[in-house]
Parts: structure tokens; C-alpha cells; sequence
């Protein structure tokens, strides 16, 4: 059973201040990493998809970065905003013969102004 | 352009009730994927789709839960005797299907049809 682990489970956070979250995963059989948001009532949204040891993926003040050796990737968030209010959840796309993503819980970020 | 649909976005199910579950892909995309998010939890995979092969279907729970993709386009997942512990969210997602290796593509997912079995 993969096991992928995301923390914190939930955070709050004053606006304008910067944050991060992180996301555990197998460090062996790795294809890909994947981030979603997700905000209440819409559908999850892809962020990044990353593949490569040392990725790092910009996405206007969102950044991700990736280490697969230790099995491991950091989810930055600079100055947020009350929009980066979601679920912020990581995915592990391995190979063997597993089709689907296995996720993890997910970080529930609350942006305070 | 349109993206993934699913309905009803909302179900409310008695014990023993049979529910059905439409998702409607991104046109043209190849792969598509069911998974059961319940209360607290990450999503889970159920089964995968390559046009209307369903190559993967290790997550499906029992042998009540059964999904079709007749025409390789539009998805039913159905729940025959649904039980109380059915209950979750249901997504649904769609890739392009370009790479034999379906964990590296981004999948596109719906938003979901929430599952309340009474």
C-alpha cells in the first residue's frame, strides 16, 4: 500500500504573509508528483505535474519544488491572498502497473485578512 | 473549453437503492478515471479507462460497484445495494492519454457527485 502523507492537515494563514506545505511520498517506482487546489463546491485543479529530481514549478505566486531521493516535495505559497483559500492536495503517479493517483488528505489552508 | 462534467451533482440514496453516476470527459481525451473521496480522506482510485477498455479496475471495492465506458466517450459508474458506508464524494477525471505510463499526465477532474446513503 503506497502511503503518501501530506502536513500540515490544516493551517491558517494572515494575508499577505508567504507560507508552505509538504507532501511525503515512496521514493521508490516514482513517475510523477501532482498538486491540485481545490476549493469547496468546484472542481480540483491541476497546479503542477512534476517528474524530474530537483523540478521546481512556478505558477504565478505559487512554487513547488521536488526531491524524489527522499521522497519528498514543498508547496510555496509568496503573499497570499484570501483566493488561496482551499485544499491543497498532492498526488503520486508511480509505475507497476498502477494506473490511478494515489493522494494524499490534503492541507487545508484558510487565508485571514 | 468545456471541461469535465458529472451529474447529478448531488444523491441522496435509501439503503438497497441502486444509483447510477454520469461523467462526461474533456472531449477527445482518452483515459478516464473514477475516484471515491469519503469524509476526512484523500481520494482513492476505483478504475481507469482507455476509450471504452477498462484496463485497471483494482480499486472498485466489491463486486457492487461496476462502471462502463461503452462508447469511449461518456462514463457511468453504477452502486447497485448501495450501503451507508458508500457514502463519499465521486470524481471523476480525464487525461489525453498520449503516454502509456497514465500517473505522469494531468488528469482533469470534475466536481464531483456527492453520495449520501441514508
Amino acid at each position: 500500500i503506497l502511503n503518501v502523507e501530506q502536513s500540515p492537515q490544516s493551517l491558517h494563514v494572515q494575508e499577505g504573509d508567504s507560507t508552505n506545505f509538504t507532501c511525503s511520498f515512496p521514493s521508490s517506482n516514482f513517475y510523477a508528483l501532482h498538486w491540485y487546489r481545490w476549493e469547496t463546491a468546484k472542481s480540483p485543479e491541476a497546479l503542477f505535474v512534476m517528474t524530474l529530481n530537483g523540478d521546481e514549478k512556478k505558477k504565478g505566486r505559487i512554487s513547488a519544488t521536488l526531491n524524489t531521493k527522499e521522497g519528498y516535495s514543498y508547496l510555496y505559497i509568496k503573499g497570499s491572498q484570501p483566493e488561496d483559500s482551499a485544499t491543497y492536495l498532492c498526488a503520486f503517479g508511480g509505475g507497476g502497473g498502477a494506473d490511478g493517483l494515489t493522494f494524499g488528505k490534503g492541507t487545508h489552508l484558510i487565508i485571514q485578512p | 473549453g468545456a471541461g469535465v462534467s458529472q451529474s447529478p451533482r448531488y444523491k441522496v440514496a435509501k439503503r438497497g437503492q441502486d444509483v447510477a453516476l454520469r461523467c462526461d470527459p474533456i472531449s477527445g481525451h482518452v483515459s478516464l478515471f473514477w475516484y471515491q473521496q469519503a469524509l476526512g480522506q484523500g481520494p482513492e482510485f476505483l478504475t481507469y479507462f482507455q476509450n471504452e477498455a477498462q484496463l485497471d479496475k483494482s480499486g472498485l471495492p466489491s463486486d457492487r460497484f461496476f462502471a462502463e465506458r461503452p462508447e469511449g466517450s461518456v462514463s457511468t459508474l453504477k452502486i447497485q445495494r448501495t450501503q451507508q458506508e458508500d457514502s463519499a464524494v465521486y470524481l471523476c477525471a480525464s487525461s489525453l492519454g498520449l503516454t502509456s505510463i497514465s500517473g505522469q499526465e494531468t488528469q482533469y477532474f470534475g466536481p464531483g457527485t456527492r453520495l449520501l446513503v441514508l
